[in-house]
């Protein structure tokens, strides 16, 4: 079964701290793997994507196939960094692209 | 830069009417997506549509609901007979092959 886990509803640290949100998914295969991230009042917007290695807001994620897992990693937080994180890999059926989202963690970064 | 847009933002049914919930999607994309999220809940995945057909359905998808873009632009969703577990966060979401971009929601209650 496709499966995404986010154990942590709610992480909360102080800004500069920094930020892991954890992520572990069941997947057969080589999964493609989005963060998208919900700021307070905002639609959902994608965070980044593992394949494209990049670095947004400063945030990075690696792909750890061995422990299935995509953690969201930031070394500094920001007080703007507050906001619904979810984790979510796309499963192909037919010619689209389903997502598949975690829980969400709620990131909350303290003053 | 253009978005994804929904109509209305707030619905308020009683249970066993229909509902039309809208989206206009970004032009030139050409995957369409329907997820809710019920309060409390994750985001799931409702339906995805491609070439003016359903590509895929998820098991929340039966009968009752449906999809079509009557105008080639805009994208409903049609609830036929709503129930109380209806109640929830509507998000449209439309993309490329590669990226899906959120509408803002809906929130249906139903009473």
């Amino acid at each position: 079964a496709q499966r995404v886990t986010q154990p942590e509803k709610l992480l909360s640290v102080f800004k500069g701290a920094p930020v892991e949100l954890k992520c572990n998914y069941s997947y057969s295969g080589s999964p493609e793997l989005f963060w998208y991230v919900q700021y307070s009042r905002q639609r959902l917007q994608l965070l980044l994507r593992h394949i494209s290695r990049e670095s947004i807001k400063g945030f990075t994620a690696d792909l750890n196939k061995g422990e299935t897992s995509f953690h969201l990693k930031k070394p500094f937080a920001q007080e703007e960094d507050s906001a619904m994180y979810y984790c979510a890999p796309p499963f192909y059926g037919g010619a689209t692209n389903k997502l598949i989202f975690g829980t969400g963690t709620l990131l909350a970064v303290q003053p | 830069e253009p978005e994804v847009t929904q109509t209305p933002s707030h619905q308020v049914t009683q249970m066993g009417q229909e509902v039309i919930l809208r989206c206009v999607p970004i032009s030139n994309h050409l995957y369409f997506y329907w997820y809710r999220q019920i309060l409390g809940q994750k985001v799931e995945f409702l339906v995805s549509f491609y070439n003016n057909e359903i590509s895929e359905k998820s098991e929340i998808f039966d009968d009752q609901f449906s999809v079509e873009r009557p105008d080639g632009s805009n994208f409903t969703l049609k609830i036929r007979s709503t129930k109380l577990e209806d109640s929830a966060m509507y998000f449209c979401a439309n993309g490329d092959t590669d990226t899906q971009y959120f509408g803002p929601g809906t929130r249906l209650t139903v009473l």
